[in-house]
C-alpha cells in the first residue's frame, strides 16, 4: 500500500531482551517521526528524522533507546535490555517536509510492544 | 506544565448534542495548529487544521485565539460515529516536531 508501514504489529518479549521496530514511510516523505503511546495516554515524542539525520533526539527516554534511518527511507527503533515500562504502542509517522507546512502527519498502525 | 493541555473528559453526550473541546498551549512561538482524531486502538488521523480566522468543515468548527494561546473544536449535531479521542496538536516550526495533547475522549450515545 501507499501508507506508512510498521513491523512487527505485535511483539511480546522478555525483560532484558533487545527489540527492533521498523518503519517504512510514505515514498518521498523526507521527515519521519517516532512516538510512543502507553495505554490510555497521549502521544510521547521520541525522535524525528529529516532525511537521514536526527535533529531532535530529545524525547528518547534513556540510552537504551536508539534509532537510525538509512537512505532517507526506512527507520529502525532499537530498544536494548527492555524493561516492563517500555510496554507501549510505538507509532511511526511521516510527512512531506519538516517542519511540515500542512502539519499533516501520516501514521502507521503502530507496533504494540509487551515486555513480560 | 505540559506544552499542550487538554481537558481529558470523558465527554458523554446524546446524539444530536453540541460539544466543545478546549486546548491550551504554552509556547508562544507555536505556528500551526491541528485537531487529530484517534479511534480506539487505531492510529491518529488528521481531522482539520486550525486557522487564525476560524474554520469550519461540515459539523466541525475550529477556532484559534493566539493572544490567549487557546484552540477549540466544536462539534454540532453529534453522531454515534463521532465517538473517539480528539487530539490537539501544535507545531513550532523551529522545533521540527508536532506536540500532541493527551486527548479528549468523546462518547456519543443513542
Amino acid at each position: 500500500g501507499a501508507g506508512v508501514s510498521q513491523s512487527p504489529s505485535n511483539k511480546v518479549t522478555e525483560k532484558g531482551k533487545d527489540v527492533e521496530l521498523r518503519c517504512d514511510p510514505i515514498s518521498g516523505h523526507t521527515a519521519l517521526y517516532w512516538y510512543r503511546q502507553s495505554l490510555g495516554q497521549g502521544l510521547e515524542f521520541l525522535i524525528y528524522f529529516q532525511g537521514n539525520s536526527a535533529p531532535d533526539k530529545s524525547g528518547l527516554p534513556s540510552d537504551r533507546f536508539s534509532a537510525e534511518r538509512t537512505g532517507g527511507s526506512v527507520s529502525t527503533l532499537t530498544i536494548q535490555r527492555t524493561q516492563q515500562e517500555d510496554s507501549a504502542v510505538y507509532l511511526c509517522a511521516s510527512s512531506l517536509y519538516a517542519p511540515s507546512n500542512t502539519g499533516e502527519l501520516f501514521f502507521g498502525e503502530g507496533s504494540r510492544l509487551t515486555v513480560l | 506544565r505540559k506544552e499542550v493541555e487538554q481537558d481529558p473528559g470523558p465527554f458523554n453526550v446524546p446524539e444530536g448534542a453540541t460539544v466543545a473541546f478546549n486546548c491550551t498551549y504554552s509556547n508562544s512561538a507555536s505556528q500551526s495548529f491541528f485537531w487529530y482524531r484517534q479511534d480506539c486502538r487505531k492510529e491518529p488521523k488528521l481531522l482539520m487544521s486550525v486557522y487564525s480566522s476560524g474554520n469550519e468543515d461540515g459539523r466541525f468548527t475550529a477556532q484559534l485565539n493566539r493572544a490567549s494561546q487557546y484552540i477549540s473544536l466544536l462539534i454540532r449535531d453529534s453522531k454515534l460515529s463521532d465517538s473517539a479521542t480528539y487530539l490537539c496538536v501544535v507545531n513550532t516550526w523551529n522545533a521540527g516536531k508536532s506536540t500532541f495533547g493527551d486527548g479528549t475522549t468523546l462518547t456519543v450515545k443513542p
